[in-house]
């Protein structure tokens, strides 16, 4: 199987724009998270995704937004970028189902974001 | 919230001692996962404890899950330079899906 694959591996931005940030999880795998790491704050958790829903939130701001796609591909958007979102931004994939709390997550390779 | 405490933040070994990272909870868990990341690389999923008081081993890494599931170790036998890398711990509490990461160890092995 395919491991977790996400694009582009590397961005950079200036503050005040956008960026969208694309992950396709494992074949079969329905859930998707997302997660900031940065090494003062370490692996930060963002949102999940499951059947195309929002299952999961972490306490970002609003500028932080993703979605699902009916084919379990997922986007990350962060709007109005500032200093302080330069980051590895990882997601992982899982299986996903809500009574496995034993589901074991799989993470691509990242997305290095640079922020000027 | 829950919180997921994760010590020593770094650790030197010379190759060929050992080495133990402890991770502590603020909340009981239901299972903690293990994850490895290279430098430069992603989390590597190693490993799921769930029963209390349960150890497993996978050749020279010996996991722990504490009896009131609220702490747990990994302890790396005579460490090799391919040890080298960040090790999270990352739990559950209840029947919450989300994990919670532990700040990692960032393991550094000496030739």
């Amino acid at each position: 199987k395919a491991g977790v694959t996400q694009t582009p591996r590397y961005l950079i931005k200036t503050r005040g724009q956008q960026v969208t940030l694309s992950c396709s999880p494992i074949s079969g795998h329905r859930s998707v998270s997302w997660y900031q790491q940065t090494p003062g704050q370490g692996l930060q958790f963002l949102f999940e995704y499951f059947s195309e829903t929002q299952r999961n939130k972490g306490n970002f701001p609003g500028r932080f937004s993703g979605r699902q796609f009916s084919n379990s591909r997922s986007e990350m958007n962060v709007s109005t970028l500032e200093l302080g979102d330069s980051a590895l931004y990882l997601c992982a994939s899982s299986m996903g189902s809500l009574r496995d709390t034993k589901d074991t997550q799989y993470f691509g390779p990242g997305t290095r974001l640079t922020v000027l | 919230g829950q919180q997921v405490m994760q010590i020593p933040q770094y650790q030197h070994v010379q190759e060929g001692e050992d080495f133990t990272t402890y991770c502590n909870s603020s909340t009981t868990l239901s299972n903690i996962q293990w994850y490895k990341q290279r430098p430069g690389g992603h989390p590597v999923f190693l490993i799921q404890l769930v029963k209390s008081g349960e150890v497993k081993k996978q050749k020279r890494l010996t996991f722990q899950f504490g009896e009131a599931k609220k702490n747990s170790s990994l302890h790396i036998t005579a460490t090799q330079t391919t040890d080298v890398g960040t090790y999270f711990c990352a739990g559950r509490a209840g029947s919450a899906r989300q994990l919670t990461f532990g700040s990692g160890t960032q393991l550094t092995v000496l030739p």
